[in-house]
């Protein structure tokens, strides 16, 4: 079984300031990892994902993620925030041939 | 054509209604899914079809009835619905890219039911 924690609820961040949003998995199989971002009434929309080889990946809109496989992890970073990055973000996970989990998302407000 | 588009935008109906939520894309993907999110929450699977046949059913109620006509079009149908039955719907679709699915979203239908 999988399962994907991310323990922020919400994150407020000033504008150009950084922001890490965490995510740990669980799997007893090896799985791909992906981050999704969710707009005002929109619906989600694919930053980044892992698959494999390098554990860093680079996604849209400046986002990068590190997979870190001992820490079961994978965070998601932004050096320099803009007012357009306020958004719903979700880590998910899935295992070949098996749905998608997601983890209970984290709500990014970015203040000027 | 890179959308997954939703009709309506925004729903709202009694408990004794019968309505309609439509879904298309003309990407060629095979697989395409209804998903219920509540605020605040992720989105939750109710349903897959791939080739156009109902292959996942994640035990949602029969008051939603999902219907695959072609390729392109994924409805559900909504009958009798509950207050606690109020989300946003969204319909996805994927393709398969090395072995991973592709999921593409659409901006969904705010359903209330009152």
């Amino acid at each position: 079984a999988q399962s994907v924690t991310q323990l922020d609820s919400q994150v407020p961040v000033f504008e150009e300031a950084p922001v890490e949003l965490r995510c740990n998995y669980s799997s007893s199989v090896s799985v791909y990892l992906f981050w999704y971002v969710q707009y005002p009434n929109q619906g989600l929309q694919l930053l980044l994902k892992y698959l494999s080889g390098s554990t860093l990946v680079k996604g849209i809109n400046g986002f990068e993620a590190e997979f870190n496989k001992s820490q079961t992890s994978f965070h998601l970073r932004k050096p320099s925030v803009h007012i357009s990055d306020t958004a719903e973000y979700f880590c998910a996970s899935q295992a070949a041939g098996n749905k998608l989990t997601f983890g209970g998302g984290t709500r990014v407000l970015v203040k000027p | 054509d890179t959308e997954v588009t939703q009709t309506p935008k925004h729903l709202v109906m009694g408990m004794t209604n019968k309505k309609s939520l439509k879904c298309e894309q003309h990407m060629g993907h095979r697989a395409m899914y209804w998903y219920k999110q509540k605020a605040k929450k992720p989105p939750e699977l109710m349903f897959v079809y791939s080739y156009e046949k109902l292959s996942i059913n994640e035990s949602v109620p029969s008051r939603f009835s999902p219907e695959c006509p072609n390729s392109s079009l994924l409805n559900l149908h909504l009958h009798a619905l509950q207050p606690e039955d109020s989300a946003l719907y969204l319909c996805a679709s994927s393709q398969i890219e090395r072995g991973w699915e592709k999921l593409f979203f659409g901006s969904g239908t705010q359903l209330s039911v009152l």
